[in-house]
């Protein structure tokens, strides 16, 4: 079935720094990928999405490009702040048959002053 | 746009009690999924629900049941509430659910069973 892996966290940076987030994911067809992100106390919410392949998904200075080659979508940002400690979600949804929604188990990013 | 709203955002009960907690999806969102988010468990879907029809469900036991109304909103009823229930339960709206549709997520009802 289909499936979401991503790195394990917590992932701690300091301020400025690059961020990459990686995630990997088993999928029949051609899937629909998408981050969220959960601040503390909140539900999720949609970072950035990508539909096809080669599409480039991007948001606040967020960035993952959707690669079927190697099944990835990695989250990157080039100077991450510390407003941007959260937790990130990896996300699959099949565009065909059940729809499903499958998450990753989430990264959880720290970044300190 | 108003978001997704969820009600109540805290709730505690007591184990072997009944709860139902309520999601209003974003206007002219039609379909609405449940979710239930455990540290240890990560996001578990529970069900899905499109035009009053249960469209899709996870693997959870019987006594986790919902609802639609014809206005799209949803409810979620816990039955026989166990301490495991403890999470922090989404509700999280698309237009259809289908094709290159996105998902909208409410800020969630935390739940504690003592």
């Amino acid at each position: 079935g289909n499936s979401v892996t991503q790195m394990e966290g917590p992932v701690t940076l300091s301020e400025e720094a690059f961020l990459t987030i990686n995630c990997t994911y088993t999928a029949t067809g051609y899937p629909s990928l998408f981050w969220y992100v959960q601040y503390p106390g909140e539900g999720l919410q949609l970072l950035l999405k990508a539909t096809k392949a080669d599409d480039k998904g991007s948001n606040k200075g967020f960035e993952a490009t959707y690669r079927k080659e190697t099944t990835s979508f990695h989250l990157e940002k080039g100077s991450v702040q510390v407003s941007d400690s959260a937790v990130y979600f990896c996300a699959l949804r099949s565009t065909s048959g059940t729809y499903k929604y499958i998450f990753g188990t989430g990264t959880r990013l720290k970044v300190l002053a | 746009k108003a978001g997704v709203t969820q009600t109540p955002r805290y709730l505690i009960k007591t184990r072997g009690q009944q709860v139902t907690l309520s999601c209003s999806p974003i206007s002219g969102h039609r379909s609405v999924s449940w979710y239930q988010q455990t540290p240890g468990q990560g996001l578990q879907f529970l069900f899905e629900y499109f035009s009053e029809t249960q469209r899709n469900k996870g693997n959870f036991p019987g006594r986790f049941s919902g609802r639609q109304f014809s206005n799209s909103r949803s409810e979620m009823n816990v039955s026989t509430l166990e301490l495991g229930d403890s999470a922090l339960y989404l509700c999280a709206s698309s237009l259809t659910g289908q094709g290159t549709d996105t998902q909208y997520f409410g800020p969630g009802t935390r739940l504690t069973v003592l």
